[in-house]
């Protein structure tokens, strides 16, 4: 099946920084990314909808200054979260969407784990 | 955009026994995907059943859609350690995934 990669898989920072997420669809082109955001023990929450070279759709609730999208290229999305605070820690996984797939199957990646000291 | 509601929350289950989860929605849909998520990791694609289909099999995995009932099944057949994991259905009209809760699974030794 089709590959999505997310990296790091990891990453520690301090509060007041920005962290930069990248979402790469390996072997197939996504024009349309999403990125969702899980806390422990709860189901993951949609956060935006990433369309390549166009602005993200951000669902209700969820500050665009904050958590800043772009979408470039047909293979890789990114996601900072500017200015963290330890309430952005938490587990964001991408997806992506293979339009050659005639089901326009998402796909996700393995996650990327945040945590803001 | 969709969301599946899935049944039970939880599940526990003795190993090689065969697991059952549901799945209902509230509008028309054109496929509906089902995923795992073993804890901590990402969603794992499992299987794609198309709205014109009723049934659907992969491996120990087989799926069943009513669009009239607008609901799903999965069902994990002689089920193993592995198995456990939370699952969730993802109805879809293509347009974004909106998750549900989804069945927490557990394979008992």
């Amino acid at each position: 099946g089709a590959v999505v990669s997310q990296h790091p898989s990891w990453v520690i920072c301090k509060s007041g920084t920005s962290v930069k997420i990248e979402c790469r669809s390996l072997d197939f082109q996504a024009t349309t990314m999403f990125w969702y955001r899980q806390f422990p023990k709860q189901s993951l929450m949609l956060m935006a909808t990433s369309n390549e070279g166009s602005k993200a759709t951000y669902e209700q609730g969820v500050e665009k200054d904050k958590f800043l999208i772009n979408h470039a290229s047909l293979t890789l999305s990114t996601l900072t979260v500017t200015s963290a605070h330890p309430e952005d820690s938490s587990f964001y996984i991408c997806s992506a969407r293979d339009r050659g797939d005639w089901a326009d199957t998402q796909y996700f990646g393995p996650g990327t784990r945040l945590t803001v000291l | 955009s969709q969301q599946g509601e899935e049944d039970p929350q939880a599940l526990s289950i003795q190993e090689g026994e065969n697991a059952t989860m549901n799945c209902s929605y509230k509008t028309s849909i054109n496929n509906l995907q089902w995923y795992r998520q073993n804890s901590g990791r990402g969603l794992v694609h499992l299987i794609l059943i198309r709205s014109n289909e009723r049934e659907k099999h992969s491996g120990r995995l087989r799926v069943t859609l009513d669009t009239s009932k607008k609901s799903s099944s999965l069902l994990i057949t002689a089920s193993r350690a592995a198995d456990t994991a939370s699952y969730f259905c993802a109805p879809n009209r293509d347009d974004k995934i909106i998750f549900g809760k989804g069945t927490r699974l557990h394979i008992l030794p």
